[in-house]
This record gives C-alpha cells, sequence and structure tokens, in this order.
C-alpha cells in the first residue's frame, strides 16, 4: 500500500510569493492534516480535512489555507510569504475518527528568501 | 488549553542502555495519547498509542502506560539500539484529528 506522497520535497521562494503544496493520502483515507515544523516552534497544527471539508484549524493567520478534493488528496496554500513561514509541512492521513494515528508523508521543505 | 511536554534532548545511551523520555500533558477532556518516531531523513510514524486510563501501548520493545492521575506517557525500553537513533515525540489527540505534539526528544545511541 502506497504512504502518503508530498509534493514536491523542496520549494525556494521569495518573500510576498504564493504557494501550493500538494498531498496524496493513503488509498481509503478520508482525512487529511498539515503541521508546520520549525526547529523553534516544533510540530504546529494547521488544519484538517475529511470529505472535502475543513473539521479543525489550528492557530495561523488567514494566508494559510487548504482545500480537499473528492479523490481526498489535498493542497496547501500560502500567500504574501513571509521568512517566517520558512519550515518543513508535513501532511498526514488518517481513516477519519477520533483517535485514528495519523500516517504522515515525508514533507515538502520550504524556504522563503 | 492542552498541551504536551517532553523531556530535553538530546538523550545520549550507550547501546543495550535503559531508556526513559519522560512525557506529561495538559487535557481539557479524555485525550489518546501517543508516541511518534520520526528516524533521519524520513517522516514521522507513529510507535505506539494507549486510548484511555491505565492502557499501555507497546512496539518494537518500547513502552508506554496511559497515567491518568499524574497525566504522563513515559516512553520505555530496556535495551536500545543504534538504530533506535531519531527523534521521539509524544502526542494527544481528542478533538478529530487535531493533534497536540511535545517538541520532540533526540535520542542518540552509540555502538
Amino acid at each position: 500500500k502506497a504512504g502518503v506522497t508530498q509534493t514536491p520535497r523542496y520549494l525556494i521562494k521569495t518573500r510576498g510569493q504564493q504557494v501550493t503544496l500538494s498531498c496524496s493520502p493513503i488509498s481509503g483515507h478520508r482525512s487529511v492534516s498539515w503541521y508546520q515544523q520549525t526547529p523553534g516552534q516544533g510540530l504546529q497544527f494547521l488544519f484538517e480535512y475529511f470529505s472535502e471539508t475543513q473539521r479543525n484549524k489550528g492557530n495561523f493567520p488567514g494566508r494559510f489555507s487548504g482545500r480537499q478534493f473528492s479523490n481526498s488528496r489535498s493542497e496547501m496554500n500560502v500567500s504574501t510569504l513571509e521568512l517566517g513561514d520558512s519550515a518543513l509541512y508535513l501532511c498526514a492521513s488518517s481513516l477519519g475518527p477520533a483517535y485514528s494515528p495519523l500516517h504522515f508523508g515525508n514533507g515538502t521543505r520550504l524556504t522563503v528568501t | 488549553g492542552d498541551s504536551v511536554t517532553q523531556m530535553e534532548g538530546p538523550v545520549t545511551l550507550s547501546e543495550e542502555a535503559f531508556l526513559t523520555i519522560n512525557c506529561t500533558y495538559t487535557a481539557t477532556g479524555y485525550p489518546s495519547l501517543f508516541w511518534y518516531v520520526q528516524y533521519p531523513g524520513e517522516g514521522l510514524q507513529l510507535l505506539l498509542k494507549a486510548t484511555k486510563a491505565d492502557d499501555k501501548g507497546s512496539n518494537k520493545g518500547f513502552e508506554a502506560t496511559y497515567r491518568k492521575e499524574t497525566t504522563s506517557f513515559h516512553l520505555e525500553k530496556g535495551s536500545v539500539q543504534v538504530s533506535d537513533s531519531a527523534v521521539y515525540f509524544c502526542a494527544l489527540n481528542y478533538n478529530f484529528n487535531k493533534f497536540y505534539f511535545g517538541s520532540g526528544t533526540k535520542l542518540n545511541v552509540k555502538p
């Protein structure tokens, strides 16, 4: 069974640009979550989608948005990039019910210059 | 609010030593507790979980017991190997898939 696939693996953008990250969950998983990982803040929850609906959202500004498609694939968009957005962005999928373990992708490393 | 606190790292041990990584949590409800592991260059992987008080999660020789009275979920292994070198994250969850992660503890095991 294929794991969670995130593309691209690496991105370099300049301040003010926008970026879109993609995540393909494990087949059969209907929940997709996004996390930001930085050395200073650790892993922080961005948002979670289930069956194309956002069920939960973390404490990030509105520049961070996401969506989920009918095939459960998800995209995350960050607009007006700031230097502080440089991070490893992790996508995780799960079956969906509460307490379901997360299965993580290897992440997209975003560098903002 | 909800949060997870882990012991600071890095933790450096010799092969076959006993491992304990402390984890305590604060939660307003009754969460499930998890340990995730991140090997170098890889994504996080679920190591073990416990869904209610007094449950013991175990996997690959690692164990952790959900202690409600001390709000703790310490990770233990009786004999570590070099291949256990990784970053370990404690996490809690009870609200759909919003997980709260600790800051991670890096483990270095020397041969």
